[in-house]
């Protein structure tokens, strides 16, 4: 299957930095990439879908000056959580699918574990 | 709207024993349904998947079937090993403008299998 690698795998920094995490397909080119959280023991909550060249779509709740989203290129997206505080410590998991190719899989990065202190 | 349902967890087995994990789904149109799976600290990975009504997706002794006369994809195995335990997600992919994949998940359920 197609590999998504995100880095790092987890991250702690203090209160009112900002933190990039990264998210590339390694053999494969990806369109579109989506950006989930979870909260320990839930489900993982869309942020938004990044959308190669273009502005992301972000989630209704999901504040865009916050969670800053760029996909500059067809391998790799990068999300920057502005001046972090604790209650965005959280597990960050990244995806990606194919370009080309409708109602396909979506591959899953290893998550980041963001702790802000 | 689109949304997922699966059984509350956790669900605590003895190795061997059979396991059935509840999904239902609401959609509209004809979306693809999955099963991931999440081992600890760790990101998701797919387990299983189906396109179309009646398809049965089947991986590691994991089989699922699309039923669309009852919404469902109930994600079963008939002997579970400790190696099992993780917690399993139900999703389906619900498609945006472009034909590009937003999936859907549930709520997880853990499931936890002893020796």
């Amino acid at each position: 299957g197609a590999v998504v690698s995100q880095h790092p795998s987890w991250v702690i920094c203090k209160s009112g930095t900002s933190v990039k995490i990264e998210c590339r397909s390694l053999d494969f080119q990806a369109t579109t990439m989506f950006w989930y959280r979870q909260f320990p023991k839930q489900s993982l909550m869309l942020m938004a879908t990044s959308n190669e060249g273009s502005k992301a779509t972000y989630e209704q709740g999901v504040e865009k000056d916050k969670f800053l989203i760029n996909h500059a290129s067809l391998t790799l997206s990068t999300l920057t959580v502005t001046s972090a505080h604790p209650e965005d410590s959280s597990f960050y998991i990244c995806s990606a699918t194919r370009q080309g190719l409708a109602n396909t899989e979506a591959f899953f990065g290893q998550g980041t574990r963001l702790t802000v202190v | 709207g689109n949304s997922v349902t699966q059984m509350e967890g956790p669900v605590t087995l003895s190795e061997e024993a059979f396991l059935t994990i509840n999904c239902t789904y609401t959609a509209t149109g004809y979306p693809s349904l999955f099963w991931y799976v999440q081992y600890p600290g760790e990101g998701l990975q797919l387990l299983l998947k189906a396109t179309k009504a009646d398809d049965k997706g089947s991986n590691k002794g994991f089989e699922a079937t699309y039923r669309k006369e009852t919404t469902s994809f109930h994600l079963e195995k008939g002997s579970v090993q400790v190696s099992d335990s993780a917690v399993y997600f139900c999703a389906l992919s619900a498609s945006l403008s472009g034909g590009y994949n937003k999936l859907i998940f549930g709520a997880g359920t853990r499931l936890a299998v002893h020796p």
